[in-house]
Parts: structure tokens; sequence; C-alpha cells
């Protein structure tokens, strides 16, 4: 089976621009995840949907980020303006269901904040 | 914050030695998962052990969850070149659906 698909898969913008990033789950994958990865450490969840809803957001800044996935399949993650701390790995990953699945990571998208 | 808190931080072995790495937590969880990631790449999920579970194996791998001492340990047997990454535990707290939280992650060199 395919992958989770990302991109792109670097991205350099300067503070206080807007980037965007992509993201194609596996086939048939109802939960989809983005993380925050900041070099040096682990994953952190910015937002979780199940289909086209949204589970879990506690933990997205909402002031400058945003998320859809508006058919529940493929979905988006932007955020305006950037900040520096925003340099970091975003990465995507879906899973079959909400409840203790492995979750299946596309490589991210790298972006770097100038 | 982050729940899971793996040790060591870095780990360097020969090829053919074995690897053993912790992880403690400090809620009840549903289930611990071990993910691998290679440098530049995705992570890469390795086992799911639930808290009913004492032990798993898959492979070369080995999984041990101790609920009373909420602490896991990861042993890779008989390493190669090839495991060299970076290894992180997430916990699932009860209740929480399926909302994983990674630690920082050990970096292992396995030494050719």
């Amino acid at each position: 089976e395919a992958g989770v698909a990302q991109s792109p898969r670097y991205k350099i913008i300067e503070k206080r621009q807007s980037v965007a990033f992509w993201c194609n789950p596996i086939s048939g994958h109802a939960t989809l995840y983005w993380y925050q990865q900041i070099l040096g450490q682990g994953p952190k969840l910015l937002i979780q949907f199940q289909n086209n809803g949204v589970v879990d957001d506690s933990q997205l800044p909402k002031d400058r980020f945003s998320a859809e996935r508006l058919k529940g399949v493929d979905s988006t993650l932007k955020i305006q303006p950037a900040k520096l701390e925003d340099s970091a790995v975003y990465l995507c990953a879906s899973s079959l269901t909400l409840s203790n699945q492995p979750q299946h990571f596309g490589d991210g998208t790298r972006l770097s904040i100038l | 914050s982050q729940q899971g808190e793996e040790d060591p931080q870095a780990l360097s072995i020969q090829e053919g030695e074995n690897a053993t790495m912790n992880c403690s937590y400090k809620t009840s969880i549903n289930n611990l998962q071990w993910y691998r990631q290679n440098s530049g790449r995705g992570l890469v999920h390795l086992i799911l052990i639930r808290s009913n579970e004492r032990e798993k194996h898959s492979g070369r791998l080995r999984v041990t969850l101790d609920t009373s001492k909420k602490s896991s340990s990861l042993l890779i047997t008989a390493s190669r070149a090839a495991d060299t990454a970076s290894y992180f535990c997430a916990t699932a707290p009860t209740g929480a659906n399926s909302k994983l939280t990674f630690g920082k992650g050990i970096t292992l060199s396995v030494r050719p």
C-alpha cells in the first residue's frame, strides 16, 4: 500500500510570511494527525482529525495555525504569519481508527524561517 | 508536556551487541508504542504493547512493560549498522482516544 504522502519536503520562508503543507493519508485511514517536531525532540501533536471532524486541537496555536480536512481524506496545515520558533519538521500521520492503533508517518516537511 | 522519558539519551554499541533502551512515564496508560526514526525521515512504528500485556516480541525486538513501575524497555538483539536511528517511546493515556505523547528519543549508533 502507498504510504502517507506529504509535500513539500522542504520550505524556506521569511518570518511573517505564510506557508501551507499538504498531507494525503493511507487510503482508508479515518484518523489523521499533524505533529510538530523541533530538532532534538519528539513529535508534539498539533491536531487530530477523525474523518473530517476535529478530535483534538488543544496544542494548536490557533492565532497563527489552522488545519482542515474538508472531505475526510487529504489535509492542509497553514501557518500565518510564521515566527522564528515555527522552524521545525511538520509530520503528518494516519491510523485506521481512533482507538489504539499504530500510526503511519509521512517523511515530513522541514520548515526553515529566516 | 512529554509523558515518556527515554533513557539513555544516546547509546553507542558494536554491531552484533544487544541494545537496551528504557522508557518511564507518569500517568496510567492504555498502551505504549515504540517508534524508530532514521535521519531525515518520518517515524516508523515498531511495536505496540497494551497495558494488560507484559512482554511482546517482533523479530529481533523484545518489549517489556511494567505498569507498577510505569516503565518499559526495548531490547534489540544482534544489532546491525542499519539499526542506527533515533528511537521514541509514545504513550496513549487511558481514555485519550489514541492521542500519543512522545518522549525526546534515544539516539542509537551501531558501529560496523
